[in-house]
């Protein structure tokens, strides 16, 4: 199964809100509702940010927030602060057991 | 506090075997299922394979079928990965993670242990 697409760098500056895709197809993004967002710093592991598409973990601040329309699901993080770049990936139930994961964007706070 | 510690990377030529070992602790190991997901230098992450709490369930990703073997402890709180016939493709820092595919979610993570398979 190939990877979902997400763009490779994204960016904004602080207190603005930043955008980020991943596209799938039917047979994963678009077939379930089971698409979750992860955060990685440089040297770090991955941290859970959203779950089932738009489920925040507890202590996850509210400026991340998540949703899907179709075959393509959206982080937004509003109020950017330093601390949020990193490297999101998105990630999806693909059926039959199976999960796959974006390329990951590259977030710049500028 | 949910803590993960892999650990038995390191260097192996092709063709060579290396077990990697997860130590949990923080939870209740027992009650949870668990992956193992790797992330190759600068690339993204990949799902490598999963084991449910009982180890009556166990998936693996097609790249890795055959070769890997997921199976864990649950008297000792840990999870392993035996890693058979590996290939340069392979090289990856490892990551056990805890939490269920059915549902995609994994909500905590080891640091990782680096493997890299080279001659």
């Amino acid at each position: 199964q190939s990877a979902l697409t997400q763009p490779p760098s994204a960016s904004g500056s602080p207190e603005q809100s930043v955008t980020i895709s991943c596209t799938g197809t039917t047979s994963d993004v678009g077939g379930y509702n089971y698409v979750s967002w992860y955060q990685q710093h440089p040297g770090k592991a991955p941290k859970l940010m959203i779950y089932e598409v738009s489920k925040r973990p507890s202590g996850v601040p509210d400026r991340f927030s998540g949703s899907k329309s179709g075959n393509t699901a959206s982080l937004t993080v509003s109020g950017l602060q330093a601390e949020d770049e990193a490297d999101y990936y998105c990630s999806s139930y693909a059926g039959r057991n199976n999960v796959i994961f974006g390329g990951g964007t590259s977030l710049t706070v500028l | 506090e949910v803590q993960l510690l892999e650990s038995g990377g390191g260097l192996v030529q092709p063709g060579g075997s290396l077990r990697l070992s997860c130590a949990a602790s923080g939870f209740t190991f027992s009650t949870y299922a668990m992956s193992w997901v790797r992330q190759a230098p600068g690339k993204g992450l990949a799902w490598v394979s999963a084991i449910s709490d009982s180890s009556g369930t166990i998936y693996y990703a097609d790249s890795v079928k055959g070769r890997f073997t997921i199976s864990r402890d649950n008297s000792k709180n840990t999870l392993f990965l035996q890693m058979n016939s590996l290939r340069a493709e392979d090289t990856a820092v490892y990551y056990c993670a805890k939490g269920y595919v059915s549902v995609n979610r994994f909500d905590s993570w080891g640091q990782g242990t680096l493997v890299t398979v080279s001659s």
